[in-house]
């Protein structure tokens, strides 16, 4: 089974709708990431947390909002998709201060129509 | 602020091939910097990583070497195989642990 697993894989809505992704993790990390990837862009941070008590903007927190519910899980929610927010997303983990290494889920591939 | 350019790919070359792809930063104090590499289909995996200036991380075969003067950190393979074809993203993490990805290069090796 997967460290880092995300659901779903692939996902398809229409704008104005409310959509969660949403990502569990079995490394026991403390740190959570959600980043989206673009053609072009790379990857952009938009909300991390360190703790369950702990959640920070990223680059591009517009439009997204997150809920830490435990150590081990870390959704991601657009209150009211919109088209440019048609993205793979990945969730990521890390094991904490001084320790730099990244471990990503496979992504979400959301398309708003 | 902190930023990772890269070159553009697409990449194409041809087994046993030389490879090697550009990447400079710009960052306040002492970034770490990484290089990631992303299977199809897959998410992003840690390829190597270098923590100050003149440190070299290697890795099955890939190397790079952080370079504090160029600011550069560019990603090299003496020969390339098929099983090398992957998007390849440098990174940069700073003090306040963003890490910072660059675009991305697509790397095709042909047989």
């Amino acid at each position: 089974d997967a460290d880092v697993t995300q659901t779903p894989r692939n996902r398809i809505t229409k704008t104005g709708k409310r959509i969660m992704l949403e990502c569990s993790q079995t490394k026991g990390h403390d740190r959570m990431y959600w980043y989206r990837q673009d053609p072009g862009l790379g990857l952009r941070l938009i909300y991390y947390s360190f703790d369950v008590k702990d959640i920070n903007k990223g680059e591009i927190s517009d439009g997204y909002s997150v809920s830490r519910q435990a150590q081990a899980k870390f959704s991601l929610s657009l209150e009211s998709a919109i088209p440019n927010q048609t993205a793979l997303y990945f969730c990521a983990t890390s094991e904490g201060q001084g320790s730099e290494k990244l471990f990503f889920g496979s992504g979400t591939q959301l398309s708003v129509l | 602020g902190n930023s990772v350019t890269q070159m553009e790919g697409p990449v194409t070359l041809s087994e046993e091939a030389f490879l090697t792809i550009n990447c400079t930063y710009t960052a306040t104090g002492y970034p770490s910097l990484f290089w990631y590499v992303q299977y199809p289909g897959e998410g992003l995996q840690l390829l190597l990583k270098a923590t100050k200036a003149d440190d070299k991380g290697s890795n099955k075969g890939f190397e790079a070497t952080y370079r504090k003067e160029t600011t550069s950190f560019h990603l090299e393979k003496g020969s390339v195989q098929v099983s090398d074809s992957a998007v390849y993203f440098c990174a940069l993490r700073n003090n306040n642990n963003d890490m910072r990805f660059g675009a991305g290069t697509r790397l095709t090796v042909k047989p």
